[in-house]
């Protein structure tokens, strides 16, 4: 069976601060895709990355950054310089080998304040 | 717009009767999935269709529930008998198919309230 834990239900941060959101997963297939998604307050998720168990490098687009790590299996995203618009609710989700079924964690919801 | 559509938004239903959500997933798509979400929980897989063909129905959460996709495009939701545990978020995806990892597309969901 898969499972997700995203450890941290809320964080709050103050606009410009830098914030790390946690996920640690489990799984049993050898090959694997983890996501991070976002859930804005209109409620639709957008897809933020895609990362395949084969590729530890991490990664880095704008304020947005994910350290993968196989040995500790976790998937942890980092925003740099924190805006308003970042306030969310985020997803670490995990692809199954077959490629049919996400399994999600429960969600962090950042709220950065102005 | 040619992202996933659902329809529609919002239902409010009493407990016992029948609901049905409609999916249309993004044209060029052949997987479609349906996910439900409730509140402060992460969305949870239900069922997926490659095509036409229902290739995962063991998670649906009982006989109570059942999709369908007739001509592999759009999708239906149907819940017989709801009850109040039904109240959740039903979300949509849609997927191409051919290589594993491709992302899945959601649309806004179904918020359904059941008194």
């Amino acid at each position: 069976a898969q499972k997700v834990t995203q450890a941290q239900t809320e964080i709050s941060v103050v606009e410009k601060e830098d914030v790390t959101l946690d996920c640690v997963y489990e799984t049993r297939d050898t090959t694997y895709y983890l996501f991070w998604y976002k859930q804005p307050p209109s409620g639709e998720l957008v897809f933020l990355i895609r990362r395949n168990s084969f590729d530890e490098q991490n990664e880095i687009s704008g304020r947005y950054s994910w350290n993968f790590q196989k040995s500790t299996s976790s998937f942890n995203f980092t925003i740099t310089a924190s805006q308003v618009v970042d306030s969310a609710v985020y997803f670490c989700a995990l692809l199954n080998n077959a490629g049919n079924m996400l399994t999600f964690g429960g969600g962090t919801r950042l709220m950065v304040k102005p | 717009d040619t992202g996933v559509s659902q329809d529609p938004r919002h239902k409010i239903t009493k407990r016992g009767q029948n609901v049905t959500f409609r999916c249309d997933p993004i044209s060029e798509h052949n997987r479609l999935y349906w996910y439900r979400q409730t509140l402060g929980q992460g969305p949870e897989f239900l069922t997926y269709f490659q095509n036409e063909a229902q290739l995962e129905k063991s998670r649906l959460l009982s006989d109570r529930f059942s999709a369908e996709r007739p001509k592999g495009s759009f999708s239906t939701l149907e819940i017989q008998r709801t009850e109040q545990g039904d109240s959740a978020m039903y979300l949509c995806a849609s997927s191409l198919s051919g290589q594993i990892y491709n992302e899945q597309f959601f649309g806004p969901g179904t918020r359904l309230t059941v008194l």
